[in-house]
């Protein structure tokens, strides 16, 4: 899975918890990103991030945060889990911008919010 | 708004037999199209890429795809299946005109099953 660890792989957590998932390259592209994956709904942008603490949003990005202190390191949180927020959540990264290049996905986090 | 559809939750072919996955899509300018591949338990990988040039576009493992900009379809193709081929399959799309965001808006899948 092209240099792409997330952390942890599954996660089952109760509504109104604080979750945070993470996103490790070690490939340096400057690109990262977060989806979720819902049968049905293909995958869905979360957040992104085109540089160290530059990040925007995406198509269902409420209810998420996101932060990137550094190059390898991109991290999503749910300031209060929902049960609606139960999803497999996939990071990318890439070179150049979505659209203009390829993306490398990781292995996925499933997260389970009872 | 850019859109992608896969009209077929899934599609059945034996082994050695053409294989055909389906997509179209909207958009209000010209797309860069892409296909991706999800085996049990992965994440996608990236099959190939529609930018410009040649309506036919060669990818991984034999696959390729046909851009037609007329009937905005971006099917997948493969002349012989294998059962190793059975994944799910994504189609997305961007706009090379979107100056709204730099997102892939992605198909729901389709399911492939290639049996022996």
């Amino acid at each position: 899975d092209a240099g792409i660890t997330q952390s942890p792989r599954h996660k089952v957590t109760e509504t109104g918890t604080p979750v945070t998932l993470r996103c490790h390259q070690t490939e340096n592209h400057r690109y990262m990103y977060w989806y979720r994956q819902d049968p049905g709904h293909g995958l869905r942008l979360i957040h992104y991030s085109y540089g160290v603490k530059d990040t925007d949003k995406g198509e269902v990005s409420d209810g998420y945060s996101v932060s990137r202190s550094k190059t390898e390191d991109f991290l999503l949180t749910l300031e209060s889990a929902t049960s609606s927020q139960t999803s497999v959540y996939f990071c990318a990264i890439s070179e150049r911008l979505a659209g203009e290049g390829e993306q490398f996905f990781g292995p996925g986090t499933r997260l389970t919010v009872l | 708004a850019q859109s992608v559809a896969q009209p077929e939750d899934q599609v059945n072919v034996a082994e050695g037999n053409p294989l055909t996955v389906k997509c179209t899509y909207s958009v209000s300018g010209n797309p860069y199209l892409f296909w991706y591949v999800q085996y049990p338990n992965r994440g996608l990988q990236f099959l190939l890429k529609y930018i410009t040039g040649d309506n036919l576009v060669k990818g991984s493992y034999g696959f390729e795809a046909e851009f037609n900009k007329s009937q905005t379809s971006f099917h997948l193709k493969k002349p012989s299946a294998l059962v190793s081929d059975s994944a799910l399959y994504f189609c997305a799309v961007r706009d090379m005109n979107n100056n709204a965001g730099n997102m892939l808006t992605f198909g729901g899948g389709t399911r492939l099953m290639v049996k022996p």
